[in-house]
């Protein structure tokens, strides 16, 4: 299996613009998680789905943030407008029991 | 709601002596505890997991922890570091009762000196 795969690996935008960050799960996964990890905040879970459900988005920062997961196999973490604090690596997660599997991360950097 | 505390921001040890990361949690309910390792520029791995039973997990890599309930400490261990344990390591705890959710700690940055 390829494991968690994610694009694009390094995205760097201009404040305001939208962002849309991807995230394909491990085939069989029914959990996928969106996190973001900053050196000031450490790693904070933003949002997770099960079944292509979300079951808990308090994690989401404010309403820039959207996430979606129109199937098994694709999510998709939009940010619009973005802004500087916005700057993270942002890691997709799946999971089909206890253990998460993570993928390598978006290196986002707003300017 | 549970939470984790890493002691160690940073940890320098020399190979092939012994390390721990100390980890210590909170919750009201019984939970599930991990410990998982960043390399530069990847995501997080597990190292190992105790979900219930023997309180001495071992790990991947060499690595062991201890759950200690009633010091509410999950300690991670290696008899021997090697330079590529150079890394990041999270602790981690969830509700067994809901174990989806995951609460990380800060992290510990374990440098090994050659």
């Amino acid at each position: 299996d390829a494991g968690v795969i994610q694009s694009p690996r390094h995205e760097v935008t201009e404040m305001g613009q939208e962002v849309t960050l991807r995230c394909k799960p491990i085939s069989g996964h029914d959990y996928l998680f969106w996190y973001r990890q900053t050196m000031m905040r450490g790693l904070e879970l933003l949002i997770y789905f099960n079944n292509n459900v979300p079951i808990d988005d308090s994690g989401m920062p404010e309403d820039r943030f959207s996430a979606k997961m129109p199937n098994a196999s694709f999510s998709t973490l939009k940010i619009q407008p973005s802004e500087p604090r916005d700057s993270a690596v942002y890691f997709c997660a799946s999971s089909q029991q206890t253990q998460q599997y993570f993928g390598p991360g978006t290196r986002l950097t707003v300017t | 709601a549970q939470s984790v505390t890493q002691l160690d921001s940073q940890v320098p040890v020399f190979e092939e002596a012994p390390v721990e990361l100390r980890c210590n949690y909170s919750s009201s309910v019984s939970v599930y505890l991990f410990w998982y390792v960043q390399y530069p520029n990847q995501g997080l791995q597990l190292l190992l997991k105790y979900l219930s039973g023997s309180t001495l997990v071992k790990g991947i890599n060499g690595f062991e922890a201890e759950f200690n309930k009633s010091q509410t400490s999950f300690h991670l261990r290696k008899p021997s570091v090697h330079i590529s344990d150079t890394a990041e390591y999270f602790c981690a705890v969830s509700d067994s009762g809901g174990y989806q959710k995951v609460t990380f700690g800060i992290g510990t940055k374990l440098q090994v000196i050659p």
